[in-house]
């Protein structure tokens, strides 16, 4: 049912690389969000975006950062990967609070 | 701070068996929306049921229904004739007027038993 994907599924990544997870979707949402997932599986908003050239940090610092230039794409960037930053990413879209659409989410490992 | 609480970190149920899990939110605002989500071993986020804050009689999705007692600020899931699948993570969720995305609770975590 949900047109929104994420890639990749996993990324196993040395300490200090720079990483960009993606996320699309297909549906013309102008909302899109990322959430963290930790461990003990709690989720986090880190970033969300209204629209294109829109985007707001969320509850949870993140040393991430985002980018809306087109209005089906909404990726997350880490400019130096570490260790604290492994976790699951989760990606969502949405037209209003009626429902979110989530994608099946990249679960990042940092060694 | 508007915030959710799943006071039950993990929940068992016998195949078959009903199972009610529980859900509270503290808000001062009176147009929201309350959402439980199930996240299955595969991590993807799959909506359960939906319920208006401005509407007064339960929500219900087939085995699926909810107890939502708006004065005592409670979201409450009843899962019936429980089965296998119906093992996983399971978030309540608030998204007030006032919001600008979606609040989670921490989860609990269903187990079925055979």
């Amino acid at each position: 049912e949900a047109d929104i994907y994420q890639t990749p599924r996993y990324l196993v990544i040395g300490t200090g690389k720079k990483i960009t997870l993606e996320c699309s979707q297909t549906m013309g949402h102008d909302k899109m969000y990322w959430y963290q997932q930790d461990p003990g599986m709690e989720l986090h908003l880190i970033h969300y975006s209204y629209g294109v050239n829109s985007t707001e940090k969320g509850d949870l610092s993140s040393e991430s950062t985002v980018s809306r230039i087109r209005t089906e794409h909404f990726p997350l960037t880490l400019e130096s990967a570490r260790p604290s930053h492994t976790s699951q990413y989760l990606c969502a879209s949405s037209v209003n609070r009626e429902k979110l659409f989530f994608g099946s989410g990249t679960q990042l490992s940092v060694l | 701070a508007q915030t959710v609480t799943q006071s039950q970190p993990e929940m068992s149920v016998q195949e078959a068996e009903t199972v009610t899990l529980s859900c509270t939110y503290d808000t001062s605002e009176s147009d929201y929306y309350l959402f439980w989500y199930k996240q299955p071993p595969s991590r993807q986020m799959i909506l359960v049921i939906r319920q208006e804050a401005y509407k007064q009689q339960n929500a219900t999705e087939n085995r699926f229904s909810v107890n939502f007692q708006k004065a005592a600020k409670s979201f409450s899931l009843k899962i019936s004739d429980s089965q296998l699948g119906d093992a996983a993570m399971y978030f309540c969720a608030f998204w007030p007027n006032s919001g600008y995305a979606l609040n989670f609770g921490k989860g609990t975590s269903l187990l079925v038993t055979p």
